[in-house]
């Protein structure tokens, strides 16, 4: 069946990258997003990708798309302490009822 | 703009109670979903609308009904609430199209 996997903890300081990982198992899906959930709140879109595509940039976020690996990465350039919350990689199958199969959620964690 | 709007935000059952927990949306989406969200578990999918009239069970559907009273608003309900149904519940939309999820900011439920 589908399942989306992410490690749970990742530790950075304030000023460096931020890497997060994800590995897929639907090699059908279509798209693959990454929500973004800071304490108390709901999710919120950050990026998404289309499977076409391998490489999409949004202002100090990059999302690396490797097909052939099913593997998904989410790069925070120069990372601030705002940047702490937790990152949902979720993909979308095909099909027409836009179900999203979602990870675990890696939380991220900024220190100065 | 309002989005998706989840009322209540918090609530304490007893168990055996029952309860409805409501979703709107604002933006003329045809789908909705409910999802549970539980610690070191990402999100699962209870129930599922793809568009006005129409239901569908996701991963997790047990001990939950749901209904699709119209194209804005899509409720779940409890009939007799189980400790073990102890989480923060998030409802979503999305216009069919290929679109990403838009999520409410949660109810975070606790049954005891």
């Amino acid at each position: 069946g589908e399942d989306v996997e992410q490690s749970l903890f990742l530790s950075v300081r304030e000023g460096d990258s931020s890497v997060i990982n994800c590995t897929y198992t639907d090699s059908s899906s279509t798209y693959l997003y990454w929500y973004k959930q800071e304490p108390g709140a709901g999710l919120q879109l950050l990026t998404y990708i289309f499977s076409n595509m391998d490489m999409k940039q949004d202002q100090r976020l990059t999302v690396l798309l490797n097909k052939k690996d099913k593997h998904l990465s989410l790069r925070i350039a120069d990372t601030q302490t705002g940047d702490s919350a937790i990152y949902f990689c979720a993909e979308r199958s095909r099909g027409n009822t836009d179900k999203l199969i979602f990870g675990t959620g890696t939380r991220l964690q900024v220190f100065p | 703009n309002a989005g998706v709007t989840q009322t209540p935000k918090f609530q304490v059952l007893k168990t055996g109670q029952s309860m409805t927990l409501q979703c709107a949306q604002d933006m003329n989406h045809n789908s909705m979903y409910w999802y549970r969200q539980d610690p070191g578990m990402g999100l699962r999918l209870i129930y599922y609308s793809a568009s006005e009239g129409t239901t569908d069970k996701g991963e997790v559907p047990n001990g939950y009904n749901v209904s699709r009273l119209n194209k804005r608003e899509f409720s779940l309900r409890l009939e007799s609430a189980a400790p073990s149904q102890t989480s923060v519940y998030f409802c979503a939309s999305t216009d069919i199209r290929n679109q990403p999820q838009h999520f409410g900011d949660g109810t975070r439920l606790s049954i005891l």
